[in-house]
């Protein structure tokens, strides 16, 4: 079965600087990868996805992953980071078994921006 | 196009009631899942519903059921509820069976077990 690793818990940094959030999963196999992002009292919402194709995939809010396969790895980078970002933010990757897929979430990093 | 609705967005229940949470998808979506977001567990997977069929399931209990109609609205229903039962309850829909690379989430409904 698919697990997804974030590395980081929790995650400070200062409004303007740049960031980088770790996510590591562990199958080698096909997969797609998700990263969500969830505001306080509400639900996700999807920031990027590969599926594949180009292993740099941007998505919304300025933010971006890097798919690394040999690597196992799908980490999420801004180049300068706003108040507004200060959320959680969790990687996914798609699990198919023989009943269907789902998506198998890590376990979170809570990314908060200071002025 | 209208997003995921999710009814009611607050739950307060004790233990051993029963609750049913209700996930309205988006318009021409056909496929329903929910998922479970505690603090110590985190997201988990419950299961899916396409065509009014349960087409998947994660490890929960029995306790834990659901059912889809004809418009693609769908149910989960918890019985017997445990302390542990308190947490958010996401669902998301999609176009099609297994297609969680266009999955949307609703904005969840948050059930506390007192």
């Amino acid at each position: 079965a698919q697990s997804v690793t974030q590395l980081d818990s929790q995650v400070p940094v200062f409004e303007e600087a740049p960031v980088e959030l770790r996510c590591n999963y562990s199958s080698s196999v096909s997969v797609y990868l998700f990263w969500y992002v969830q505001y306080p009292n509400q639900g996700l919402q999807l920031l990027l996805k590969y599926l594949s194709g180009s292993t740099l995939v941007k998505g919304i809010n300025g933010f971006e992953a890097e798919f690394n396969k040999s690597q196992t790895s799908f980490h999420l980078r801004k180049p300068s980071v706003h108040i507004s970002d200060t959320a959680e933010y969790f990687c996914a990757v798609s699990d198919r078994g023989n009943q269907g897929g789902k998506l198998i979430f890590g376990q979170g990093t809570e990314l908060s921006v200071k002025p | 196009k209208a997003g995921v609705t999710q009814t009611p967005r607050y739950l307060i229940k004790t233990r051993g009631q029963q609750v049913t949470l209700s996930c309205s998808p988006i318009s021409g979506h056909r496929s329903v899942s929910w998922y479970q977001q505690t603090p110590g567990q985190g997201l988990q997977f419950l299961f899916e519903y396409f065509s009014e069929t349960q087409r998947n399931k994660g490890n929960f209990p029995g306790r834990f059921s659901g059912r889809q109609f004809s418009n693609s609205r769908s149910e989960m229903n918890v019985s017997t509820l445990e302390l542990g039962d308190s947490a958010l309850y996401l669902c998301a829909s999609s176009p099609k069976w297994d297609s969680f690379e266009e999955q949307f989430f609703g904005p969840g409904t948050r059930l506390t077990v007192l």
